[in-house]
């Protein structure tokens, strides 16, 4: 079975360009969900995806943004750039959802490589 | 919000020794994960504890989960250059689930 697979792998923007990530889960993965990675704040959850329905939400403005596909494909959108936007941004699928109450605590998320974005 | 701390931040030991990463907070989790991350790729899941007291083995690691699930270790035996990696502790909080990830520990294993 493939992995988590992520496009690009590297993407340098400028201040104030939007972008755009792309992931594509495991096959029969429904759940989708982002992370952003620095080295000052770790590993930080964006959002969820589930079925084309944004599940949950983390702390993160509303520049942020995502969606669903129905083939669970998602993308992830990020509006007007700031430099501390320049992250390695990952997803991560399951099978089941992996937040909020139906999800179980056992629940095994597959990561992809991630993308990592620099803001200049 | 959920806080989970990880020590030592860095870790440079030589092939052969033991070594302990902690991952300790304040809020009870209904699981705790373990993580390994390698240069220029995603987390790869170790293991998942649920229950306070647990005790897993993974050939020379070992992880255990606190009694009262706050709290969680990992244990190195013999350590090998291959163990070399940024180690990650995530905790699912009650209700959310919403993975809540440690900032890690970075291992360099010495030949």
């Amino acid at each position: 079975k493939a992995g988590v697979t992520q496009t690009p792998r590297y993407l340098i923007k400028t201040r104030g360009q939007q972008v755009t990530l792309s992931c594509s889960p495991i096959s029969g993965h429904r759940s989708v969900s982002w992370y952003q990675q620095t080295p000052g704040q770790g590993l930080q959850f964006l959002f969820e995806y589930f079925s084309e329905t944004q599940r949950n939400k983390g702390n993160f403005p509303g520049r942020f943004s995502g969606r669903q596909f129905s083939n669970s494909r998602s993308e992830m959108n990020v509006s007007t750039l700031e430099l501390g936007d320049s992250a390695l941004y990952l997803c991560a699928s399951s099978p089941a959802p992996a937040t909020g109450i139906r999800a179980r605590p056992q629940e095994t998320q597959y990561f992809g490589p991630g993308t990592r974005l620099l803001v200049l | 919000t959920q806080l989970l701390e990880q020590s030592p931040q860095f870790l440079s030991i030589q092939e052969g020794e033991n070594l302990t990463v902690y991952c300790n907070s304040s809020s009870v989790f209904s699981s705790l994960q373990w993580y390994r991350q390698e240069p220029g790729e995603g987390p790869v899941l170790l293991v998942t504890v649920v229950t306070g007291g647990e005790v897993k083995k993974l050939k020379r690691l070992t992880f255990q989960f606190g009694d009262a699930r706050k709290d969680s270790s990992l244990h190195i035996t013999a350590a090998q250059p291959g163990d070399t990696g940024l180690y990650l502790c995530a905790g699912r909080g009650a209700g959310s689930y919403q993975l809540t990830f440690g900032k890690g520990t970075k291992l360099s294993v010495i030949p």
